[in-house]
């Protein structure tokens, strides 16, 4: 079976573009999580979509957003992009209600 | 604010010893936490969790410590492997999944043979 996917595995972009960061769930997994882990730091947590909604948000500006599509698979786009961007970003995935989050290898974004 | 706290950022134990993680948090509303295995360039993966219901859970040579009193969280390895070399990761949740989960900044754990 297979597990949580994440495209790309790089993306490298500019100071003040967008980027866009996919990621696809477990197959009947419904919510779906983005966490940033800058360098040093922890997981922290971005956003959370189930069943098409988002059901919490992070403390991030505005310019971090996404949206959950009908096949559960997400988007985050980072808009306006900053040079403290740079982080690998994790998508995880579960059944809702779950706290076991399944999680897939990762975005690196590299902004300079 | 810190919620989940890993204060030792890296520890090394000698392959076959006992491996001890700790984990602090601050919220009371947690009642649900997991601990998390992440190795270079791959995502975190699941080990073990434990609900505020139990003060310990076993699964094979991973063990979960729960002190509620003192907010406290352990996970003990043995014997310890070089295999297990890895970041982990202790997290917190409210309501059983139905809340985000709040992670702890880490630790790195590294296996003498």
């Amino acid at each position: 079976e297979a597990g949580v996917t994440q495209s790309p595995t790089h993306l490298i972009k500019t100071r003040g573009q967008q980027a866009t960061l996919r990621c696809s769930p477990i197959s009947g997994h419904t919510s779906v999580y983005w966490y940033q882990q800058a360098l040093g730091l922890g997981l922290q947590f971005l956003l959370w979509y189930d069943e098409g909604e988002e059901r919490n948000r992070g403390n991030f500006p505005p310019r971090f957003s996404g949206r959950q599509f009908p096949n559960y698979s997400s988007e985050l786009n980072v808009n306006a992009l900053e040079l403290e961007d740079s982080a690998l970003y994790l998508c995880a995935s579960s059944f809702t209600g779950f706290a076991e989050a399944f999680f897939g290898q990762g975005t690196r974004l590299t902004v300079v | 604010d810190q919620q989940v706290k890993q204060n030792s950022p890296s520890l090394s134990v000698q392959e076959g010893r006992i491996s001890i993680l700790n984990c602090d948090y601050t919220n009371s509303m947690f009642d649900y936490f997991l601990w998390y295995k992440k190795y270079p360039a791959e995502g975190p993966t699941f080990l073990i969790s434990i609900s505020s219901i139990k003060d310990k859970n076993e699964d094979g040579r991973f063990t979960v410590f729960l002190n509620k009193s003192a907010k406290h969280l352990s996970l003990h390895i043995v014997p310890s492997q070089p295999g297990d070399s890895a970041v982990y990761f202790c997290a917190a949740a409210t309501n059983f999944g139905n809340e985000k989960l709040t992670f702890g900044t880490g630790t790195r754990l590294t296996i003498i043979p």
